[in-house]
């Protein structure tokens, strides 16, 4: 089957760090997938990893273990329009189709 | 370059119709994704087109069906619409149908069914 996990969700205060996990179980494996979703608007990529560690990617940075089904997206030096949810995906080996998580709502507090 | 676009914007219909809602592609891009996306849920694939032919499908009915055309454009036609239909429709477009890394999303169709 095809499972994935994520806080539903978390609260931070601006300039803090934070981290959001993510777990899956799938049938299939090519990519891992960080979107951001403000309220009321269409997904937006954020970062992208296939093979294990840590790709960085200004403010955002996303890491992933395969063999433990896990990635995690680390965002730095929060602002108020992070404020989002963040949505984890998972790409299978058939043909693009794209397992998403339930989606993190991430509240900055000034 | 244009980005993704759908239409319309919302909509609203009755149980048991038809609705046909619309993609546009990026430029360049030739692979049209399909999601359903309910309130405070993660988006669910519903099926992919690349150039023209249906290259995958997710856990849903055969009452929703789609079409990709010589444009790489896309419709996704859903069939004796029921109330748990009402959600954000979503197309997301990609260039390639095995290789690409990123798609890029539609502001999406607010679809409600009364």
């Amino acid at each position: 089957g095809q499972n994935i996990d994520q806080p539903t969700e978390m609260t931070a205060t601006e300039g803090a760090i934070v981290q959001i996990n993510c777990t899956y179980q799938t049938s299939g494996f090519n990519g891992l997938f960080w979107y951001q979703q403000h309220a009321g608007e269409a997904p937006t990529f954020l970062s992208y990893n296939v093979l294990d560690g840590l790709e960085e990617k200004g403010r955002f940075s996303s890491f992933l273990s395969r063999s433990k089904g896990y990635s995690y997206l680390l965002l730095k030096e929060l602002q108020m329009k992070d404020s989002a949810s963040y949505l984890c995906a998972v790409r299978d080996n058939y043909g693009q189709n794209f397992v998403f998580g339930p989606g993190t709502r991430l509240s900055v507090l000034p | 370059e244009t980005g993704v676009t759908q239409s319309p914007t919302h909509l609203i219909k009755t149980r048991g119709q038809q609705v046909t809602l619309r993609c546009s592609s990026q430029s360049g891009h030739n692979t049209v994704s399909w999601y359903q996306q309910a309130l405070g849920q993660g988006p669910q694939f519903i099926f992919q087109y690349y150039r023209e032919e249906e290259n995958g499908r997710g856990n849903f009915p055969p009452r929703f069906s789609g079409l990709q055309f010589p444009n790489y454009s896309s419709e996704l036609n859903v069939n004796a619409l029921e109330l748990d239909d009402s959600a954000l429709y979503l197309c997301a477009s990609s260039f390639e149908g095995f290789s690409t890394v990123e798609q890029y999303f539609g502001p999406g169709t607010r679809l409600t069914v009364t």
